[in-house]
């Protein structure tokens, strides 16, 4: 069964840097674009950033343009998310999603939870 | 951008009833739409896909319908598992952008 596991959450000052990583099973995961969604607390769902199956074209919302960096390794099966300059509006559960293709997000992980505070 | 706009952003309604939420587009966005259900502490479960197909699994109670602007998620018997917040979200743009969510509540 699909299976995404998120990891490297945590509690990091204003301007700090963090990197999440999505560990995929149960599909090949070379062959699927994948996103990261994000929910501040009490709030609803943004959209984050996506990758395509093979790294060729990445898409970022506007409000981590130029912060954060998706990308991926293909013989690990692990999506990363390198995020810089963080804000603590930044503060949030970051999800992994794997497109379904049409970018409908078909599988999530369970989330990781980044907190920005001083 | 293309913004996402739900209406009602609540909505009360009872076991049986049946039950719709109507996601907006600011531009035509073909059948490009897609629903998911999120219960509280848990992560997004894709419900419709490209505006009225059903992902694998979901209950049939569950359907979308729309084009363009205008789409609308119907559950046509509400169970008991079916009091959740609501989402739809574009994949025309590649900013894919959510709607703010409907939260549905028991009455």
């Amino acid at each position: 069964q699909v299976q995404l596991v998120e990891s490297g959450g945590g509690v990091v000052q204003p301007g700090g840097s963090l990197r999440l990583s999505c560990a995929a099973s149960g599909f090949t995961f070379s062959s699927y674009g994948m996103h990261w969604v994000r929910q501040a607390p009490g709030k609803g769902l943004e959209w984050v950033a996506f990758i395509r199956y093979d790294g060729s074209n990445k898409y970022y919302a506007d409000s981590v343009k130029g912060r954060f960096t998706i990308s991926r390794d293909n013989s690990k099966n692990t999506l990363y998310l390198q995020m810089n300059s963080l804000r603590a509006e930044d503060t949030a559960v970051y999800y992994c999603a794997k497109d379904r293709e049409g970018a409908a997000l078909d599988y999530w992980g369970q989330g990781t939870l980044v907190t920005v505070s001083s | 951008d293309i913004q996402m706009t739900q209406s009602p952003s609540s909505l009360s309604a009872s076991v049986g009833d049946r039950v719709t939420i109507t996601c907006r587009a600011s531009q035509s966005i073909s059948r490009y739409l897609n629903w998911y259900q999120q219960k509280p502490g848990k992560a997004p479960k894709l419900l419709i896909y490209a505006a009225s197909s059903l992902q694998s699994g979901v209950p049939s109670r569950f359907s979308g319908d729309g084009s363009g602007t205008d789409f609308t998620l119907t559950i046509s018997s509400l169970q008991p598992e079916d009091f959740a917040t609501y989402y739809c979200q574009q994949s025309y743009s590649t900013l894919y952008t959510f709607g703010q969510g409907t939260k549905l509540e028991i009455k």
